[in-house]
């Protein structure tokens, strides 16, 4: 176990909706980045927070967006979704110069 | 920008064989690399990664990889396949950024009794 807690397992939203996913560990690593990995792909980098800023991002459009909290846990927050929002969304924790731990992931279906 | 490429889209061996999964790696500077591994609907688990130091790398589960600079690869090895191997396996190189880590596409590992 990486002891990175992902929530909630698996949910399913409409085509315009709003979600929020969350994201903590027990490691007290304080950098989180989060990733997209669509059906039969590699996962995607889009953003990564250090210390509650935003400090890096991918190729992703302003809809996405997260939060770092003092506690370094985290959300991604997705707006206007779309139907190709449809994937596993892992989050991540890593110190300085090591790997980085995964959670198990959000399945997310958009309908 | 760092990338890597998986070359083989499913890797199949029979059990107690030797396995490879292949990747290679495009970078400018000095690679971080990694691999991981993936079942089905689960996150990733970290296998090993290179940073420096000795070319060979020794990891979990009795997996290993060897960085190999002139031929920039860094595959994914392991002297006797397990029937519980059988898993989705992802190489990785760190960003120039330190931020992120961009993914192969993957390899399919399937261990056969």
């Amino acid at each position: 176990e990486t002891g990175v807690t992902q929530s909630p397992t698996h949910l399913i939203k409409t085509r315009g909706q709003q979600v929020t996913l969350r994201c903590s560990s027990q490691s007290g690593h304080n950098t989180v980045s989060w990733y997209q990995q669509a059906l039969g792909q590699g996962p995607q980098f889009i953003f990564q927070y250090y210390r509650e800023e935003e400090n890096g991002r991918g190729n992703f459009p302003p809809r996405f967006s997260g939060l770092q909290f003092p506690n370094y846990s985290s959300e991604l927050n997705v707006n206007a979704l779309e139907l190709d929002d449809s994937a596993l969304y892992l989050c991540a924790f890593q110190g300085t110069h090591t790997e980085a731990f995964f959670g198990q992931g959000t399945r997310l279906t958009v309908v | 920008a760092q990338s890597v490429a998986q070359p083989e889209d499913q890797v199949n061996v029979a059990e107690g064989n030797p396995l490879t999964v292949k990747c290679t790696y495009s970078v400018s500077g000095n690679p971080y690399l990694f691999w991981y591994v993936q079942y089905p609907n689960r996150g990733l688990q970290f296998l090993l990664k290179y940073i420096t130091g000795d070319n060979l790398v020794k990891g979990s589960y009795g997996f290993e990889a060897e960085f190999n600079k002139s031929q920039t690869s860094f595959h994914l090895k392991k002297p006797s396949a397990l029937v519980s191997d059988s898993a989705l396996y992802f190489c990785a190189v760190r960003d120039n950024s330190g931020y992120a880590l961009n993914f192969g596409k993957g390899t399919s590992l399937l261990v056969t009794p």
